[in-house]
């Protein structure tokens, strides 16, 4: 068990519509990322944050947002979805400051989001 | 821009034997990390490997090594003695100083250890 906790752990959806996928950081760490991984593809990069701050964004689609809040948990909002969001999408969290890239990352067990 | 290349999509070893996946990583960086992810059919990504740029010592782990060539942008990972349970997906990842542990990733290698 890493201690970083997802919601959903599945979710099936249609085109069109919006969901939320909500992450619990490891107790103590400050900074959340976010990587969509497309079936049997590696892991994209979407975004960071770090005590309640974006500090980096990736290949994040307009269509995707998303905040980490004063508890430090995270949500990502997919909206208007397309078949081809259909992915794993993983919450990952740090030890690290966000200014050093010593720690390892610490992995949910990924919210699969089905877009029908 | 930090790029990490793993070339082998697939390999497979028999139970006992061992196999080296390779990875390589291109970076102008001086201080950064590199990292071997394991992900099993569970599809949780678990740490199985670190290494530091600025440690000249290779990283070993139980059965797991790493073959660190920094002037090549090298990073292989020998698993030995390899177990059933070893079958997974594995990431060789990325990051330096400066991304606040952002990690680039490789795309994969699939490897299936055979009874």
């Amino acid at each position: 068990d890493s201690g970083v906790t997802q919601t959903p752990k599945h979710l099936i959806t249609a085109t069109g519509q919006r969901v939320t996928l909500r992450c619990s950081p490891r107790s103590g760490d400050l900074s959340v990322y976010w990587y969509q991984q497309s079936l049997d593809q590696g892991l994209q990069f979407l975004i960071q944050y770090y005590n309640g701050e974006e500090r980096a964004k990736g290949n994040i689609l307009e269509r995707f947002s998303a905040q980490q809040f004063p508890d430090l948990h995270s949500e990502l909002n997919l909206s208007s979805l397309e078949l081809g969001d259909s992915a794993l999408y993983f919450c990952a969290s740090s030890a690290s400051p966000g200014t050093s890239g010593t720690g390892e990352l610490f992995f949910g067990e990924g919210s699969r989001l089905t877009v029908l | 821009a930090q790029t990490v290349t793993q070339s082998q999509p697939e390999m497979s070893v028999q139970e006992a034997e061992t196999v080296t996946l390779s990875c390589t990583y291109d970076t102008s960086e001086n201080n950064y990390y590199l990292f071997w992810y394991k992900q099993p059919p569970s599809r949780q990504m678990i740490l199985v490997i670190r290494q530091e740029a600025y440690k000249q010592q290779n990283a070993t782990e139980n059965r797991f090594s790493v073959n660190f060539q920094k002037a090549a942008k090298s990073f292989s990972l020998k698993i030995s003695d390899s177990q059933l349970g070893d079958t997974a997906m594995y990431f060789c990842a990325f990051s330096v100083e400066t991304s606040g542990s952002r990690l680039t990733f490789g795309e994969g290698t699939q490897l299936t250890v055979n009874p």
